[in-house]
């Protein structure tokens, strides 16, 4: 069975860095061709890709955003990090990471609502 | 970026209703497209993958149509667990995108 869990901070201050964790099982992430994306939602708005972790370790990002973030992944353990700098009010969203095979977004995280605010 | 435009934005229907939602994308994208169902609170969910293809588990009063830059996804008799939102996306390229969604409700 395939499970994907985001974790990290409710709430962050402007400027601040944010650290989202997808802690996944049930597929490897060394086979081809999965990868693990990362997914936001604005509160009452539409979804929106924001970047990937290949099983290749190729990572591509959101072009609006992309000198903002990074994935990576943890080799010791089924986890994949998003970090996103400088968030302002507007990065407010839920953020969702998910499996995706074969270019499919097949399994997602539960979600993670993020807040930003001083 | 591949822009993906959804109609209507918002749909009322009644049980048992044919409802058809359309998405347009900016430039031709094969069959590259998905669609999801989303309930409040909830993470989307995977309907139908390359255009026409059922995920695991969907019933079958959904189905999928269109390649190019023309896609419809079509659910066949609406039921009381359909009422949600609906988005498309394209995965031609690696910067997937996504349609605005559109919200069925119950007439």
């Amino acid at each position: 069975q395939v499970t994907l869990r985001e974790s990290g901070p409710a709430l962050v201050k402007p400027t601040q860095t944010l650290t989202l964790t997808c802690t996944f099982s049930g597929f490897s992430l060394s086979s081809s061709p999965t990868c693990v994306t990362w997914i936001r939602q604005p509160p009452g708005k539409a979804l929106e890709w924001l970047a990937r972790f290949d099983w290749n370790e190729d990572k591509y990002y959101r072009t609006s955003l992309q000198t903002r973030l990074t994935v990576s992944k943890d080799p010791s353990k089924d986890q994949v990090v998003l970090t996103m700098t400088n968030m302002h009010p507007e990065d407010t969203a839920t953020y969702y990471c998910a499996r995706v095979d074969a270019g499919v977004v097949s399994d997602w995280g539960q979600g993670i609502l993020v807040t930003v605010s001083s | 970026d591949i822009q993906m435009t959804q109609s209507p934005s918002t749909l009322s229907a009644f049980v048992g209703d044919r409802v058809t939602i359309a998405c347009r994308a900016s430039q031709s994208i094969g069959n590259w497209v998905a669609w999801f169902q989303q309930k409040p609170g909830k993470a989307p969910k995977l309907l139908i993958y390359r255009a026409s293809t059922l995920g695991n588990g969907v019933p079958s009063r959904f189905s999928g149509s269109g390649s190019g830059t023309e896609f419809t996804l079509t659910i066949s008799s609406l039921q009381p667990d359909d009422f949600a939102t609906y988005y498309c996306q394209q995965y031609n390229s690696y910067f997937q995108t996504f349609g605005q969604g559109t919200k069925v409700e119950i007439k």
